[in-house]
């Protein structure tokens, strides 16, 4: 099926520092959603936006919704062991069928 | 946010045999639920959408009379896994859209591993 193309595809990255995630896509999407998956449970939802520029922020996570509507990016902000995991984003489409495109998955890891 | 449950949240079963897993939404009504995929380091792959009172849709490529898919409630969706072999063994994962307020959220449930011997 369709998925975005979202990158990094993993990163490693020291406790403290910030990480950046994006995702792109070919189409205008009305909603992006960003999750964070653990293994072995299902994806919990970090953030969510419902209007081009929109910026939000939720603790130490931001993100921004592309102006263009093709795009979003997540940030977080001081990293620490327990941001580990596989962060995926969502974008929501209501031209043609209704439903969720997902990202490929970032896989974070932490080194404390 | 939202709560999705989903039962069981592992099940091993014989091939040949099959299984019925549970989506629930606990304290909103899901007029949509999606049923999702997932097999190990990969991303979720939608199988189908279920509609509460009608038929579901489903992905190219799934079979609809492997994976049954029924919507009768606006708070249950179920999925079952019919004669089910060992290639169908993998985590499957639902979600219920949620229109709260007019603005369109998925939350997921916890997930279900399936395992066929």
């Amino acid at each position: 099926g369709q998925q975005l193309n979202q990158s990094p595809q993993s990163m490693f990255i020291q406790e403290g520092e910030d990480v950046s995630m994006n995702c792109t896509s070919s189409s205008i999407f009305n909603t992006w959603l960003w999750y964070k998956q653990d293994p072995g449970e299902g994806p919990v939802l970090l953030i969510a936006l419902y209007k081009a520029g929109e910026l939000t922020s939720n603790g130490r996570l931001t993100a921004q919704f592309g102006i263009t509507r093709k795009d979003s990016f997540l940030n977080i902000s001081a990293s620490i062991p327990s941001d580990v995991g596989i962060y995926f984003c969502a974008g929501y489409t209501t031209s043609g069928t209704y439903k969720y495109i997902f990202g490929t998955g970032t896989r974070l890891k932490v080194l404390a | 946010g939202a709560v999705v449950s989903q039962h069981p949240s592992w099940v091993i079963c014989k091939s040949g045999t099959s299984v019925k897993i549970e989506c629930r939404s606990l304290d909103f009504q899901a007029t949509t639920m999606f049923w999702y995929r997932q097999f190990p380091k990969q991303s979720l792959m939608l199988m189908a959408t279920s509609n509460e009172g009608s038929k579901a849709t489903y992905e190219q490529g799934v079979e609809k009379d492997k994976f049954l898919i029924n919507h009768a409630s606006l708070t249950l969706s179920t999925l079952t896994v019919t004669s089910a072999h060992p290639e169908d063994s993998s985590f499957y994962i639902c979600s219920a859209r949620d229109l709260a307020g007019a603005r369109e959220t998925q939350y997921f449930g916890p997930g279900t591993r399936l395992l066929v011997l």
